[in-house]
């Protein structure tokens, strides 16, 4: 069983379509990463949510922090092809072990 | 541009043989990972270096893994003797922890290794 659980783990879409990831747990995270992986690199950072209730927009990605700091979303307006990948997102458990702990991931592909 | 550099980028070996990695974190970074990432499992985190010190191997087996940092421009895993459940792409990354969270991971690309 992983700590972090996503949702979908696959998804195909459309350009042009909106999607949204799911990221959930029952442990409290300190904070959360997402990152995006491209075939044959490693993960990117592509934001970090620290607060409970914390929501941060990166261009047409938008993150959102569970208030109990357990859950997180991340939400695509309009996706792209560029979009297509692999998106995992990584907590820090709030036990002050300062390793992340990456969820299972969710892979995308837009289809233009 | 700093980077994380893994070598190599593909192994591929025999059951039996010995297997080393080797990464070199961005400079100034204080702490490195190992993660190895299969299709079942996903990331695993399998052991990390604080300023050299191992903190936490807790996620390798013992008795065919081994994870050092000799100086601070080299971590090394090995694996010995290697065996077919250990083909994966195995990710070193680094980055500079502070003291409530880890901060941004900068990941190498990866050393795909088979083992047949």
């Amino acid at each position: 069983t992983q700590l972090l659980e996503q949702s979908p783990q696959f998804l195909s879409i459309q350009e042009g379509e909106n999607l949204t990831v799911y990221c959930n747990s029952s442990s409290v995270f300190s904070s959360l990463q997402w990152y995006r992986q491209e075939p044959g690199e490693g993960p990117v950072l592509l934001v970090t949510v620290v607060t409970g209730g914390e929501v941060k927009k990166l261009k047409r990605l938008t993150f959102q922090f569970g208030d109990a700091r357990k859950d997180s979303s991340l939400h695509i307006t309009a996706a792209q092809p560029g979009d297509t990948g692999l998106y995992l997102c990584a907590g820090n458990l709030d036990t002050g072990r300062r390793a992340l702990t990456f969820g299972s991931g969710t892979r995308l592909q837009v289809q233009p | 541009d700093a980077r994380v550099t893994q070598t190599p980028r593909h192994k591929v070996t025999e059951m039996g043989q010995e297997v080393t990695m080797r990464c070199q974190p961005i400079l100034g970074h204080n702490t490195v990972f190992w993660y190895r990432q299969t299709m079942m499992q996903g990331l695993e985190l399998l052991a990390y270096f604080r300023n050299r010190a191992p903190l936490d191997d807790s996620g390798m087996p013992k008795d065919r893994f081994s994870a050092e940092m000799p100086d601070a421009t080299l971590a090394t895993l090995k694996i010995q003797p290697s065996e077919p459940r250990d083909s994966a792409v195995y990710f070193c990354a680094s980055g500079l922890v502070l003291v409530r969270n880890t901060g941004e991971l900068f990941f190498g690309e990866g050393s795909r290794l088979t083992v047949l």
